[in-house]
């Protein structure tokens, strides 16, 4: 069964400095990996995705994420934090179940962000 | 645009109550919608998804029910709440097998 895992519960980084959130799934073919963001009480939003392809891909709000499938790992980065990027990161991975996606979310990194 | 629409927002209800959770999708058709439960520190857990009207799968045994009456509508139910209910509950759609969800604000259930 697929799974993802998220080291960091809660991280907290200094406005410009660069970020790094950790993600390493399990998964037995080429993964569908996501990263999403939620603000207290809100939704999810997806920041971005990878399928295939360049296995550097980037996201909204100048997020990036890097797939290294010798290290099983998905991790998401930015180079300076702004201080609206405070919010829970969640990590998922995606796997093709009939007619459709399973998607599996790790427990979340909750980044806080001090001036 | 697509959008996605759940409430209530937030809900009080005493142990042993009915529930009904609503989510509508506007502006794409035959998607497939999700039911997740989040609790603090366990990230989220799939609870029931949808590929079509009448269609429900359920990912997990427990006191909760869904249905999909109509095409862009997804209902999660109880006849009995439990205190182990309580959480924010959310509603997603996908296009197809794509695995990108779309979530909604989410509704919060305290359960007394």
């Amino acid at each position: 069964a697929q799974s993802v895992t998220q080291p960091d519960i809660h991280i907290t980084v200094s406005e410009g400095a660069s970020l790094e959130l950790r993600c390493n799934y399990s998964y037995g073919a080429t993964p569908y990996l996501f990263w999403y963001v939620q603000s207290p009480g809100q939704g999810l939003q997806l920041l971005l995705k990878y399928f295939s392809g360049d296995t550097l891909v980037q996201g909204i709000k100048g997020f990036e994420a890097e797939f290294k499938r010798s290290q099983s790992s998905f991790n998401l980065r930015k180079p300076s934090v702004h201080w609206s990027d405070a919010a829970e990161y969640f990590c998922a991975v995606g796997k093709r179940s009939g007619g459709y996606q399973k998607v599996t979310f790790g427990t979340g990194t909750k980044l806080q962000v001090i001036p | 645009s697509q959008t996605i629409h759940q409430w209530p927002a937030t809900l009080v209800q005493p142990v042993g109550s009915p529930l009904s959770l609503e989510c509508t999708v506007e502006g794409t058709s035959n998607p497939n919608l999700y039911w997740y439960r989040q609790a603090a520190g366990r990230g989220l857990q799939l609870l029931f998804y949808s590929v079509g009207i009448g269609q429900i799968s359920s990912e997990v045994p427990q006191n909760l029910s869904a249905s999909r009456p109509q095409d862009r509508q997804f209902i999660l139910s109880s006849k009995k709440l439990l205190l182990s209910d309580s959480g924010f509950y959310l509603c997603a759609w996908s296009r197809g097998g794509t695995g990108e969800l779309f979530f909604g604000e989410g509704s919060r259930l305290t359960v007394l």
